[in-house]
């Protein structure tokens, strides 16, 4: 069973289109991340959803948009894609156990604009 | 501000060799450490979790430490294998910013049969 899994893992597109990746956890999980990790592998966080309501936007341009239907979920829409949005993007989650906190990667999702 | 770094950037070493990757971080404040693995083109894999209360970790022929007091974190890789060959990330959590990992720029190690 995958604990956290994202859709689709390729996305090609084209610049000024308005794209979707869809993420799931079945782990029960209360936070959730959106990250992108660019061409130098650099992994920066975008996003951070605690129970459906948005905790951190870090300076991520107003073309993407989480949204978090219910807890297990948290798609990022992206619109007006540019060039400089091609990477990788990670969903992931965390839960807190007392004072510490494990977080679990899906598995990317590599988009390429051209 | 939270800032992490990793020394160094490249590691390749001949198989069966011990190895130490080292994770530096600027506030102390932090609830736990997190070691990761991640395979080209692949996700991240979790390795260890320390605690801030705890002063290691392990698992079969993977040891972390963490010194919370110098802010540094040390992945040590026992008698290494090509199969190790990766990018190792390290990423810390705390209250002084909120419920999110910072995470390192990462190790590439590359392990030569």
């Amino acid at each position: 069973d995958t604990a956290v899994s994202q859709t689709p893992k390729y996305l090609v597109t084209q610049m000024g289109n308005d794209k979707s990746i869809k993420c799931e956890q079945n782990l029960g999980h209360d936070t959730m991340y959106w990250y992108k990790q660019d061409s130098k592998k650099f992994l920066k966080i975008m996003f951070s959803y605690n129970n459906k309501e948005l905790i951190i936007n870090e300076t991520v341009p107003n073309r993407f948009s989480p949204k978090s239907p219910d807890k297990a979920h948290l798609n990022l829409h992206i619109n007006s894609l540019e060039l400089g949005d091609s990477a990788v993007y990670f969903c992931a989650s965390s839960q807190p156990s007392g004072l510490s906190y494990e977080q679990y990667f899906g598995p990317g999702t590599r988009l390429t604009v051209t | 501000k939270q800032e992490v770094t990793q020394i160094p950037a490249a590691l390749s070493v001949p198989e069966g060799e011990n190895l130490v990757l080292n994770c530096s971080f600027t506030d102390s404040a932090i609830y736990n450490l997190q070691w990761f693995r991640q395979d080209p083109g692949k996700g991240l894999t979790s390795l260890l979790l320390i605690q801030s209360s705890q002063r290691e970790q392990t698992s079969g022929r993977l040891n972390a430490s963490l010194d919370k007091s110098s802010g540094r974190s040390t992945l040590y890789i026992a008698a290494s294998q090509p199969g190790d060959s990766a990018t190792y990330l390290c990423a810390v959590i705390g209250w002084n910013y909120g419920q999110n990992f910072v995470f390192g720029p990462g190790t590439r190690l590359s392990v030569l049969p």
